[in-house]
């Protein structure tokens, strides 16, 4: 079964730092990955995919992914209190389009 | 671009009772589509998937005869929760992909239907 891990948090960090966000998944064979927000009682939100080892920046945002170690990561730089979300990470094995979602971990950026 | 509506955004209806949702693709053509639940502080859960033009893709556990999912043209998809029941009750949430974007696997999200059964 496919799976993909992430903690739960909550993450909590001060405004202006980085946040530092991490996925593992099981399928060796996954080839794309997404970043997506959801704020409470709310839809997910597209930050950002990516589909290459390496990092992919976009904003603030900077995705970094692994797959020898099965590992995506996101960073946010300088956090804003309206970073405050839950943060899921998805993995697609490309074969059928579906996403496997992590349970999401809940950010609290701080004052 | 890429904006996927939902309607109604929140219903309540009686026990037994049927609810339609409507999942919109506003400004790209989606062949694929696909249906979420998300129950309090709990993470997304495929319930099925949906193509234009033929019959939608139902995951293990999901009854098809309960959610029952028609995916008429290129933009709407639509859910129809027969004879709902308070266990149903739960938020509903679409995605489309956007066919011919970069992307080609992205899911973009509609903002979601909040389904309360009395």
């Amino acid at each position: 079964q496919k799976e993909v891990e992430q903690n739960s948090g909550p993450l909590s960090v001060p405004e202006g730092a980085i946040a530092s966000l991490n996925c593992t998944y099981s399928d060796r064979g996954s080839q794309s990955f997404f970043w997506y927000r959801q704020y409470s009682g709310k839809s997910p939100e597209l930050i950002m995919f990516i589909y290459s080892n390496g990092d992919k920046e976009d904003g603030r945002f900077t995705a970094q992914l692994n797959k020898a170690s099965q590992y995506v990561s996101l960073l946010i730089r300088d956090s804003q209190p309206s970073d405050s979300a839950t943060y899921l990470c998805a993995v697609n094995d490309g074969t059928a389009s579906k996403l496997t979602f992590g349970t999401g971990t809940r950010l609290q950026v701080t004052l | 671009g890429a904006v996927v509506s939902q309607h109604p955004s929140w219903v309540i209806c009686k026990s037994g009772t049927s609810v339609k949702i409507e999942c919109r693709s506003l400004d790209f053509q989606a062949t694929t589509m696909f249906w979420y639940r998300q129950f309090p502080k709990q993470s997304l859960m495929l319930m099925a998937t949906s193509n234009e033009g033929s019959k939608a893709t139902y995951e293990q556990g999901v009854e098809k005869d309960k959610f029952l999912i028609n995916h008429a043209s290129l933009t709407l998809s639509t859910l129809t929760v027969t004879s709902a029941h308070p266990e149903d009750s739960s938020f509903y949430i679409c995605s489309a992909i956007a066919s011919g974007l970069a992307s080609t696997d992205t899911q973009y999200f509609g903002p979601g239907t909040r389904l309360t059964v009395l």
